[in-house]
């Protein structure tokens, strides 16, 4: 069975950019949420998508987009890059949308905005 | 709105001591409650969560947790550490309804010497 995985592993981008994450769930998992985790903070909920559809959003801007793929794959996307983006974007998997429902963790993508 | 407060950020310990971190949360509903954990290095993974029933959970590698309604708390604790258990632990709670992400703690990170 394999695990959750992301890509890139870390990425250095300046201010103003766009960028695009990507996570690859556990298989048979149909729900994937997104985690903002800044350096010394727990993880920050930004949005969840289940079956392609966006499941609930945390306090996040518009800029940070998402897609959920018929595969169950999913990209987050930032754009207009601020220096306060950098920190350790986490994807999750889940078997269903149900809260009781552990959630298993990729790696993460370290971005660093300059 | 739901936050999770960790009251201790930084434990140290030495090997066989017992531990018990704190955790409460804010939310007057049902709530799921869950703890994962961060070695060095590795993704955040489970180690055990409460959805109902008997409110003294059981997880991996000798930890446990009470769930007391009417404090809002769901410690963890282990009678007695081990240097591996040096890592960073998160309580997390996701209300009781579909779609709702986990909201996180700001982390306890525990150093166990041998």
């Amino acid at each position: 069975e394999t695990g959750v995985t992301q890509s890139p592993t870390h990425l250095i981008k300046t201010r103003g950019q766009q960028v695009t994450l990507r996570c690859s769930s556990q298989s048979g998992h149909n729900t994937v949420s997104w985690y903002q985790q800044a350096l010394g903070q727990g993880p920050q909920f930004i949005f969840q998508y289940y079956r392609e559809e966006e499941n609930g959003r945390g306090n996040f801007p518009p800029r940070f987009s998402g897609l959920q793929f018929p595969n169950y794959s999913s990209e987050l996307n930032v754009n207009a890059l601020e220096l306060d983006d950098s920190a350790l974007y986490l994807c999750a998997s889940s078997p269903t949308g149900a809260s009781y429902n552990e959630q298993f963790f990729g790696p993460g993508t370290r971005l660093t905005v300059l | 709105a739901q936050s999770v407060s960790q009251h201790n950020h930084h434990v140290i310990l030495s090997e066989a001591a017992s531990l018990e971190l704190g955790c409460n949360y804010s939310y007057g509903g049902t709530v799921n409650l869950f703890w994962y954990v961060q070695y060095p290095g590795q993704h955040l993974q489970l180690l055990l969560k409460y959805f109902s029933g008997d409110p003294l959970v059981k997880g991996i590698k000798g930890f446990e947790a009470e769930f007391i309604k009417s404090k809002f708390s769901f410690n963890l604790r282990k009678p007695s550490v081990q240097w591996s258990d040096t890592a960073e632990y998160f309580c997390a709670v996701t209300p009781n309804q579909a779609g709702t992400a986990l909201i996180f703690g700001k982390g306890t990170t525990l150093s166990v010497s041998s």
